[in-house]
């Protein structure tokens, strides 16, 4: 069965550190892999990754996909309040995504 | 450019009810999905729609079924709900292939089923 796996589940951190949250995932046909921000209701898109080893950075947010260990990191650098939501990943598997249960990130000030 | 419209934003229904939810995508957008999305479950995919056809299905019981429209509006129901059913329902749109493809979300719609 395919399955995403996002730890930590929860994370509480003060302004200005560093994070990583990670994705692993065992899908059957991979195709990409996704980050998005979910800070109310709406998920926004962050990044999208289809290839090992290539970096995506907007900004203060990075990501680089591993596909020999099946796994991705998102990493947020200077982190600020406004950076408290729930990450969500998602890979694509058979023309369908198939979702982490996300981390949820407290950024205290 | 609106962005994705669902409503109605909440929902308070006794079991046995049914409900229909409603989708409107970005202008343009031709794909919708839908998901289920409880406290520490994640998104549950649900079905997706493309041009009216339902082009793929998530494993949730007949309960739930939708529909599109041809101006690209979806609509969900349920049927018969349950105590489980209580949950946030999201749509997303995009343009094709939404597994290949940026998703825009709509806010939701809050279902609580007492």
């Amino acid at each position: 069965e395919d399955k995403v796996v996002q730890s930590p589940l929860s994370l509480v951190v003060h302004e200005g550190d560093t994070v990583t949250l990670n994705c692993s995932y065992e899908v059957t046909n991979f195709r990409s892999l996704l980050w998005y921000k979910q800070e109310k209701k709406a998920p926004t898109f962050l990044f999208m990754l289809t290839s090992s080893g290539i970096e995506k950075k907007s900004g203060r947010l990075s990501s680089i996909l591993d596909k020999k260990e099946l796994f991705s990191i998102l990493n947020i650098t200077a982190t600020q309040t406004g950076d408290s939501a729930v990450y969500l990943c998602a890979v694509e598997s058979n023309y369908q995504l198939i979702w982490g249960a996300g981390t949820k990130l407290i950024i205290k000030p | 450019k609106a962005g994705v419209t669902q409503t109605p934003r909440y929902l308070i229904k006794t079991r046995g009810q049914q409900v229909t939810l409603s989708c409107s995508p970005i202008s343009g957008h031709r794909s919708v999905s839908w998901y289920q999305q409880t406290p520490g479950q994640g998104l549950q995919f649900l079905f997706e729609y493309f041009s009216e056809t339902q082009r793929n299905k998530g494993n949730f019981p007949g309960r739930f079924s939708g529909r599109q429209f041809s101006n690209s509006r979806s609509e969900m129901n349920v049927s018969t709900l349950e105590l489980g059913d209580s949950a946030l329902y999201l749509c997303a749109s995009s343009s094709g292939d939404p597994a290949n493809e940026k998703l825009f979300f709509g806010s939701g719609t809050q279902l609580s089923v007492l």
